[in-house]
């Protein structure tokens, strides 16, 4: 959607680098979600992050959220060929319902 | 672990035909939503449904699409008739409330031929 932007739109690594992955919006975020997709299938839910400041990790990926709320990163620590995939934002913007308005995605490629 | 069925995984089908695809929520989710993502873009709601009541349905393009879900659980998105730029994956998701993290199905691949 236009709302979020996602940069880089792919990236290919060595296995073992670390990797930054972006999401910015125009609008506050309510609620910030990633997922990741393997190329045919479903979205897999990663982390979810609502506080202005906050960040969560899990395993080797973690995600924050900046201060003022209209921006996000997903960093990669040690990148491994099964982090292959797309990155989805996906953003509640508060328009009145539960809709999540995701960017364009970014393709992640890790070279073993 | 429990998860979003969806079937089929793959329909290919010529245009002017009815299409069909079924989304079985986890157990308890009220909320459902069906998007559809067009190959290199992020997904876009369709419909969302609060139980049985559709309570968003602005993007779905009614003069050929319909979705329902009946009895408040699995749910139906129906294409008739199907059109080339109907190509597509439809992806079916579901909560447990408003506002929760929604959970994906594997999607619906669908090729209008």
């Amino acid at each position: 959607s236009q709302e979020l932007e996602q940069s880089p739109q792919s990236l290919i690594v060595q296995e073992g680098k670390n990797l930054t992955i972006n999401c910015t919006s125009s609008k506050t975020l309510y609620g910030l979600y990633w997922y990741k997709q393997k190329y045919g299938e479903g979205l897999i839910f990663l982390m979810m992050l609502q506080k202005g400041g906050e960040e969560k990790s899990h395993e080797k990926i973690t995600a924050k959220l900046d201060e003022k709320k209209q921006q996000s990163s997903l960093h990669i620590t040690a990148s491994q060929p099964s982090h292959a995939g797309i990155y989805l934002c996906g953003a509640d913007l508060l328009t009145g319902a539960n809709n999540l308005f995701f960017g364009t995605g970014t393709r992640l490629t890790v070279i073993p | 672990e429990a998860e979003v069925a969806q079937s089929p995984r793959y329909k290919i089908t010529e245009k002017s035909q009815a299409v069909a695809f079924w989304c079985d929520p986890i157990s308890g989710h009220a909320t459902l939503y069906w998007y559809r993502q067009i190959l290199g873009q992020g997904p876009e709601l369709l419909v969302q449904f609060q139980d049985e009541s559709v309570v968003d349905d602005s993007q779905l393009p009614k003069d050929r699409f319909s979705a329902e879900r009946l009895k408040g659980v699995d749910s139906t998105l129906k294409i008739q008739p199907a059109e080339l730029g109907d190509s597509a994956m439809y992806l079916c998701a579901s909560s447990p409330g408003l506002p929760e993290t929604q959970y994906f199905g594997p999607g619906t691949r669908l090729l209008v031929l």
